[in-house]
């Protein structure tokens, strides 16, 4: 089945700064790739997803990128802010385009004012 | 909509008790996922559901779990025996499907502690 590594596994930045966090999974199968937030005491929540037509998507201050070669993608987060705060998950579908993700272990992201 | 809704937000119980979570969908979704989340472990898949029939529930640790969904607006989580380990949160998610999104709607979760 599908296996997804995150790094890192937490993430200390100043507001202002730059945040990346990076995954790579193992089925070169998988063909869609979602991120999660998710803030403490509630379920994640859907921020962005990337679908592997496609090398790159912002939305804003967030952005993806994808390659689908090596089997890594990555979030991107520019102008951090506190409320950036949170813990992030990338996911990958299951192998046969299911949409079913897999997810990363999470990685906690602490933006400091 | 009101949201996935999951219940009881928390549950304190003691080993060898049986407990039911309990998740009410979005109206219209035909998915339902269940998802535990631990520290050792991140995010795991347990089963999940398409128009109320279990699809794969490969990811149920034993026996002693097990799920079930009567109705479009109802799904419960059982465990029995309880155990001190199958402590964790456990979320319920649900998905209007995959044609257009493969987005997962998340409730708030039910924190586990079995003592």
């Amino acid at each position: 089945g599908e296996n997804v590594e995150q790094h890192p596994s937490t993430l200390s930045v100043q507001e202002g700064d730059s945040a990346v966090i990076k995954c790579t999974y193992s089925d070169s199968a998988s063909n869609y790739f979602p991120w999660y937030k998710q803030e403490l005491g509630k379920g994640p929540q859907l921020i962005i997803d990337i679908r592997s037509n496609v090398g790159e998507k912002k939305d804003q201050r967030i952005a993806v990128t994808l390659n689908k070669t090596a089997k890594h993608f990555s979030l991107h987060i520019t102008e951090t802010q506190p409320e950036d705060s949170a813990v992030y998950f990338c996911a990958a579908d299951q192998s046969g385009g299911s949409y079913i993700p897999t997810f990363g272990r999470g990685t906690s992201l602490i933006v400091h004012p | 909509d009101a949201g996935v809704i999951q219940s009881p937000r928390h549950e304190v119980t003691e080993m060898g008790q049986e407990v039911t979570l309990r998740c009410k969908p979005i109206s219209g979704h035909d998915y339902l996922f269940w998802y535990r989340q631990t520290m050792m472990r991140g995010l795991e898949l347990l089963i999940y559901f398409n128009n109320n029939v279990p699809i794969d529930d490969s990811g149920m640790p034993e026996d002693r779990f097990s799920a079930k969904m009567p109705n479009a607006s109802f799904s419960n989580l059982k465990i029995q025996p309880s155990e001190p380990r199958d402590s964790a949160v456990y979320f319920c998610a649900s998905s209007q499907g995959f044609w257009d999104t493969g987005e997962l709607f998340f409730g708030e979760g039910s924190r586990l502690t079995v003592l």
